[in-house]
């Protein structure tokens, strides 16, 4: 098993430019998550899927877009991206009844 | 609502001495607790939980965590720390009483082991 695996592993965009965090998992779980990492900020949640079909926001949505296109796959859109959207992407994935995440290796996202 | 705390920024221990890296929640339910470590340029590893039963969770690469209701602590700890242990630990709560599969991080605490 891959586990959970992000592309690209690093981006750099200029302002106003768009682009899509792919993400993936092989685990079949249901659950899964798109976080920001910023240093002394910790993980933050941008929006989450219980399951496929449904996507809820989290706690730093704005300036983001989800689409939960089956059950292996989560990806993160940024229409028009921003320097307060640089930061390290990652997606994590759970299944129903168990409890820990797993993580992908994260994508490192620089706009200018 | 659910928050974590983990209150140092940076752990500093040399090798072979114990450590241990702070964290303290606040939930208005049943807690499950987790740990997790990251590497330099890695996603996070899962390193231990506590859902329920004995309340010292042994967890991977020898680390184990007590989870104290009465202080509503969750700290990690390990007997004898390796060079090999540095990296950032995050711990993460989530309420069980909402159903959510929603956690909460901390800040992350930064760890050290000096040869």
């Amino acid at each position: 098993n891959a586990g959970v695996t992000q592309t690209p592993k690093f981006q750099v965009l200029k302002t106003g430019q768009s682009m899509t965090l792919q993400c993936a998992q092989d685990m079949n779980h249901n659950s899964m998550y798109w976080y920001r990492q910023d240093p002394g900020m910790g993980l933050r949640l941008i929006y989450y899927s219980a399951s496929e079909g449904t996507t809820d926001k989290g706690e730093v949505p704005n300036g983001y877009n989800v689409s939960r296109l089956n059950k292996r796959e989560f990806s993160l859109r940024l229409e028009s991206a921003a320097p307060s959207q640089t930061s390290v992407y990652f997606c994590a994935s759970i299944r129903t009844g168990n409890h820990e995440q797993y993580f992908g290796p994260g994508t490192r996202l620089t706009v200018t | 609502a659910q928050s974590v705390a983990q209150p140092e920024d940076q752990v500093n221990v040399a090798e072979g001495n114990p450590l241990t890296v702070k964290c303290t929640y606040s939930v208005s339910g049943n807690p499950y607790l987790f740990w997790y470590v990251q590497y330099p340029n890695r996603g996070l590893q899962f390193l231990l939980k506590y859902i329920t039963g004995d309340n010292l969770v042994k967890g991977s690469y020898g680390f184990e965590a007590e989870f104290n209701k009465s202080q509503t602590s969750f700290h990690l700890k390990k007997p004898s720390a390796l060079v090999s242990d540095s990296a950032l630990y995050f711990c993460a709560v989530r309420d069980i009483s909402g159903g959510s599969y929603i956690p909460t991080f901390g800040r992350g605490t930064s760890l050290i082991v000096h040869p």
